[in-house]
């Protein structure tokens, strides 16, 4: 059973399209993330949801929308891809948010060609 | 500047040795800091949580310190096994307003040859 699962898991398109990202927890975490790595395997949050409600959102361009219908889903939506939005996107979920570990996804690799 | 640096990118060490692996943090004020543990192509697995009450934590080979005075975490695997080899992440929280955010450092690459 996969705790935290994304689709697809890898994703080649070309710059300016639109493209999401969707991400399920089987866990009954309250807490979702989405995290970026980029090509110098540097980890960075992007967004955070609590039950359904947005409460970190780390500057990251307008283009990218996080939508999470139920606290279990938090999908990512990119519009107008660029090339500098390559990298892996990771999904990830927490019990309650602070102080907790944090379950990962296995990642999408998405590629702006 | 905000900053949380590993020491060196890669550090390869023999089987059975002792492995000890850095992280050190610059204008932030954790409550607690994170080790990961992530292989090529996968998604970081949590390994030990330690709060910055706590001095040192340790499970089965692992063991990690805290020193919010020094702003450091140290992370020991002894009796290493070519089975460790990985890439182990440091992550704190932002404290303050900020706590449940996990910032990453960039890892360090670890090796273990027989």
């Amino acid at each position: 059973d996969t705790a935290v699962s994304q689709t697809p898991k890898y994703l080649v398109t070309q710059m300016g399209n639109d493209k999401s990202i969707k991400c399920e927890q089987n866990l009954g975490h309250d807490t979702m993330y989405w995290y970026k790595q980029d090509s110098k395997k540097f980890l960075k949050i992007m967004f955070s949801y609590n039950n359904k409600e947005l409460i970190i959102n780390e500057t990251v361009p307008n283009r990218f929308s996080p939508k999470s219908p139920d606290k279990a889903h938090l999908n990512l939506h990119i519009n107008s891809l660029e090339l500098g939005d390559s990298a892996v996107y990771f999904c990830a979920s927490s019990p309650s948010g602070s102080a907790d570990t944090q379950y990962f996804g296995p990642g999408t690799r998405l590629t702006v060609l | 500047s905000q900053k949380i640096e590993q020491n060196s990118e890669a550090l390869n060490i023999q089987e059975g040795k002792t492995a000890t692996l850095t992280c050190n943090y610059t204008n932030y004020s954790p409550a607690y800091l994170q080790w990961y543990r992530q292989d090529p192509g996968r998604g970081p697995v949590f390994l030990l949580l330690i709060r910055e009450n706590e001095k040192e934590k340790r499970k089965e080979r692992l063991k990690v310190t805290f020193d919010t005075t020094l702003k450091q975490s140290l992370f020991h695997i002894t009796a290493s096994q070519p089975a460790d080899s990985a890439t182990y992440l440091c992550a704190l929280d932002g404290g303050g307003s900020t706590l449940g955010r996990l910032y990453f450092g960039r890892g360090t690459q670890l090796t273990v040859w027989p």
